[in-house]
């Protein structure tokens, strides 16, 4: 089971955007449009941030959005603020003989 | 509000086993899948298992899938994961996380503090 791959790391300054990539295969991200995002800041655990490939849940701000294209699916934070700072993981459901999950290695966002 | 508790961790030898807990409140436990996610110390997530609303379709990691083993009691509000022939690679915070839906989407809308497995002589 090979993890989904991500950046291992971003930058960007306060109010600019970043976009952070997920490439899976047509087994995961590609085969279903079940793709989330986690936010992790040191020592806390994640939060959903996007689901479904784009839906935010209710409270995430709307600079956060996800989107898919083939085999790979994006997150874009928007008007970055420092305390966007932060891990950024994908994760995508997988289909096969019994179903798994699988993540992405995770990005280090920088906000400068 | 959503609270999910995890217990049952702790310092276990290698080939020895360890059964995690998770107590889930504040929703009807019953309408959502639920699932475990690891993570060692300093890397990333990983999705160990998962499991639907009635325990009808149940999904391992390869590398926990004959070791572990996750359940479900709806009339406790409880999830749980038996960790058998541990190994030091087992080692991470143990997560318990709500599924958005009944079924499996592995959209992980709620997560717990985690409980620590270290694997150990």
């Amino acid at each position: 089971q090979s993890a989904l791959t991500q950046p291992r790391s971003v930058s960007g300054s306060p109010g600019q955007s970043v976009t952070i990539s997920c490439t899976g295969t047509s087994s995961d991200v590609g085969g279903y449009n079940y793709v989330s995002w986690y936010q992790q800041h040191p020592g806390k655990a994640p939060k959903l941030m996007i689901c479904n490939v784009s839906k935010r849940p209710s409270g995430v701000p709307d600079r956060f959005s996800g989107s898919k294209s083939g085999n790979t699916a994006s997150l874009t934070i928007s008007g970055l603020q420092a305390e966007d700072e932060a891990d950024y993981y994908c994760c995508s459901y997988a289909g096969g003989y019994t179903f798994r999950g699988v993540f992405g290695g995770g990005t280090k966002l920088t906000v400068l | 509000e959503v609270q999910l508790v995890e217990s049952g961790g702790g310092l276990v030898q290698p080939g020895r086993s360890l059964r995690l807990s998770c107590a889930a409140s504040g929703f009807t436990f019953d309408d959502y899948a639920m699932h475990w996610v690891r993570q060692a110390p300093g890397k990333g997530l990983e999705w160990v298992s998962g499991i639907s609303w009635s325990g009808g379709s149940i999904g391992y990691a390869d590398s926990v899938r004959g070791r572990f083993t996750i359940s479900r009691d709806n009339a406790k509000n409880s999830l749980y994961l038996q960790m058998n022939s541990l190994r030091a690679e087992d080692t991470a915070l143990y997560y318990c996380a709500k599924d958005e839906v009944a079924g499996i989407a592995v959209n992980l809308e709620s997560w717990g503090q985690g409980a620590l497995v270290t694997v150990s002589s």
